[in-house]
């Protein structure tokens, strides 16, 4: 069955880094786009970025762009996501999401999430 | 850009009501609408997909429907078990989520 792991998640200090992983299972990773979907606490859904299989096409949400970056790993099977330049606002549950196929961009497996708090 | 209005933001009915939540898009999408229904503590679960598409597993209580730029969920029975927050997805372009819609049980 398919499972997602996401891990890296902790407190940082506005402007600093972080690097969140998702580790993958179950399915053909390396043929399928993935995307990273946060949620600040007590809010709603945002999606963040996604990943083509071969990294060749990456897109952003306007409120990360220029700070975050996708990659990913199809040796490993991991998904990554470097912040920088990190804000307060971007305190939230980071989400890896596989979509439902291999270029679909709505999703049906979601990993248990990791928290990253940005505070003084 | 593509915006969309979900509503209503909060809701509470009885067990055996008929309940909908609808989401505008400010253009037409197409069909390009997911719901997802979330849990407290929990990832979001997809219920539908292509606007009326059951998920595999999902109880038929859970439909979807397109009226245009409005898409609507209806749970035809509720259920104590469906007391969740359901959020619309968009997913024309890029994907774009709604402001959800927390549902609860009298």
């Amino acid at each position: 069955q398919v499972q997602l792991v996401e891990s890296g998640g902790g407190v940082v200090q506005p402007g600093r880094s972080l690097r969140l992983s998702c580790a993958a299972s179950g399915f053909a990773f390396s043929s399928y786009v993935m995307h990273w979907v946060r949620q600040a606490p007590g809010k709603g859904l945002e999606w963040v970025a996604v990943t083509s299989y071969d990294e060749a096409n990456k897109y952003y949400a306007d409120s990360v762009k220029g700070r975050f970056t996708i990659s990913r790993d199809n040796s490993m099977n991991t998904l990554f996501l470097q912040m920088d330049s990190l804000r307060a606002e971007d305190t939230a549950m980071y989400y890896c999401a596989k979509p439902y196929n291999y270029g679909s961009y709505y999703f049906d497996s979601w990993g248990q999430g990791t928290l990253v708090t940005v505070s003084s | 850009d593509i915006q969309v209005t979900q509503s209503p933001s909060s809701l509470s009915a009885s067990v055996g009501d008929r309940v909908t939540i609808t989401c505008r898009a400010s253009q037409g999408i197409s069909n390009s609408l997911a719901w997802y229904q979330q849990k407290p503590g929990r990832a979001p679960k997809l219920l539908l997909y292509a606007a009326s598409i059951l998920e595999t597993g999902v109880p038929p209580r859970f439909t979807g429907s397109e009226s245009g730029t409005l898409y609507t969920l209806t749970i035809s029975s509720l259920q104590p078990e469906d007391s969740a927050t359901y959020y619309c997805q968009l997913y024309y372009i890029l994907p774009l989520f709604g402001q959800g819609t927390k549902l609860e049980i009298k």
